[in-house]
């Protein structure tokens, strides 16, 4: 069973407002992955992270998103101004590197 | 680049019957092979996965045999549950240093009693 934690497990935002959420990767895998899942169940990559450095971010993330993975403290993916398309489940995953990914419950989001 | 596809958007089955996802993919080598499954309000499971041709994974019951041939992973199981009631996802891992994978759209399957 996956021990990836992340909070909070819903967020309501009005447009314009911030949106922060968190994420606890498994122990010991330092490879950390932000994904946008859709109501089509569809997955985008945010970005990701090996240790503290970011490996890959896609051009959505560089605008509004900003993520982080400071050591010794959680994962975090904040974003700046909302809009209703944000609308949807974050999710945090974290894996050895090239293995499987081991995924958190993920974050509601909605914004009004 | 790599592409991973799901033939199926939705199956719908009774309990006990056979069930097959199909999955294909585009890569260059030898990429790793998923399967993952999601049950509502949850996030993705990793189900299993196999790294070279031949190799099959399985999990509860489920299996899948890596296809170099025909690029496939084609996820099976002898007798569903209405309890595998979920979405269910192929991926493709990456072979660069960016360790960022590839998943197919996801299938959706509903078990009836």
């Amino acid at each position: 069973n996956s021990k990836v934690i992340q909070t909070p497990r819903y967020l309501v935002k009005g447009q314009g407002q911030k949106a922060k959420m968190r994420c606890i990767p498994e122990k010991g895998h330092p490879v950390v992955f932000w994904y946008q899942q859709n109501k089509n169940n569809e997955f985008k990559f945010l970005i990701n992270f090996q240790n503290q450095e970011v490996l890959q971010q896609i051009d959505m993330t560089e605008k509004r998103f900003s993520a982080e993975c400071p050591s010794n403290s959680p994962c975090s993916l904040e974003i700046q101004s909302s809009e209703a398309g944000d609308s949807a489940l974050y999710l945090c995953a974290s894996s050895r590197g090239r293995e499987e990914q081991y995924f958190g419950p993920g974050t509601r989001l909605t914004v009004l | 680049g790599d592409s991973v596809t799901q033939t199926e958007g939705q199956v719908a089955l009774s309990e006990e019957d056979f069930l097959t996802i199909h999955c294909n993919y585009s890569a260059s080598g030898y990429p790793a092979l998923f399967w993952y499954v999601q049950y509502p309000g949850e996030g993705p499971q990793f189900l299993f996965r196999a790294s070279r041709d031949k190799e099959k994974g399985s999990s509860r019951g489920f299996e899948a045999t890596y296809d170099k041939g025909t690029t496939s992973f084609h996820l099976r199981k002898a007798s569903v549950q209405e309890s595998d009631s979920a979405v269910y996802y192929c991926a493709l891992g990456h072979s660069g240093g960016n360790y960022k994978p590839t998943f197919g759209k996801g299938t959706s399957l509903v078990v009836h009693p």
